[in-house]
């Protein structure tokens, strides 16, 4: 099965900073790189996605880059902002629909 | 994306109890998913569910704890029977295809499952 790591555990930025935020995979076959956001107590929500096909995608402040050789893939958050704290969670996913969650990164930003 | 409820959003059960969950999208998906997150910590899949067919449960789960239905295209439930302690975890459905949008899962709001 898939194994997935994720790095950091913890992230403390202050307002403004980046923050960035590495997801490593080990299924070559894995094909869909999503990140989710869950703020305490709500459902994980999709922030943004990348396939195989591409290497990087960006959605205003939000970016992921994806490095299908080395089987990696981040998340860049600019300009942070305290609505931003929240965990964060890869989940590559492969053919057979299913995706495979890291542990999961706490990113408290500060004003 | 998805609307997506479940019901009911939170019991307290007692010992040996079970609890069945339900799960409804507001358009036809094709797969549905079950995980549970346990408190701090990340989601684990439980199982998929198809309609039409028998659900395929992950390693560590099986079909009696873990009964699963999927009547039809926009709904299905979970029942974890014989409830223990250890069960204590929010359940979470979410679904595939929504939209056309292949691969990506959308999750309901979960259901946060208590046992005494």
């Amino acid at each position: 099965g898939e194994n997935v790591e994720q790095h950091p555990s913890t992230l403390s930025v202050q307002e403004g900073d980046s923050a960035v935020i590495k997801c490593t995979y080990s299924d070559s076959a894995s094909n869909y790189f999503p990140w989710y956001k869950q703020e305490l107590g709500k459902r994980p929500q999709l922030i943004i996605d990348i396939r195989s096909n591409v290497g990087e995608k960006k959605d205003q402040r939000i970016a992921v880059t994806l490095n299908k050789t080395a089987k990696h893939f981040s998340l860049h958050i600019t300009e942070t902002q305290p609505e931003d704290s929240a965990v964060y969670f890869c989940a590559p996913g492969g053919s057979n629909y299913k995706l495979t969650f890291g542990k999961g990164t706490l990113l408290t930003v500060n004003p | 994306s998805a609307v997506i409820s479940q019901k009911p959003s939170r019991d307290i059960c007692q010992r040996g109890t079970s609890l069945t969950i339900q799960c409804q999208v507001d358009s036809q998906v094709t797969m549905m998913f079950w995980y549970r997150q346990q408190p701090g910590q990340s989601l684990t899949l439980i199982a998929t569910a198809n309609q039409g067919s028998e659900a395929t449960y992950e390693s560590g789960f099986v079909i009696d704890k873990f009964p699963i239905s999927r009547p039809n295209l926009t709904f299905s439930t979970l029942t974890v029977s014989n409830l223990s302690p250890e069960d204590s975890s929010i359940y979470l459905c979410s679904v595939e295809n929504y939209g056309g949008r292949k691969d990506t899962q959308y999750f309901g709001p979960g259901t946060r499952l208590t046992v005494l």
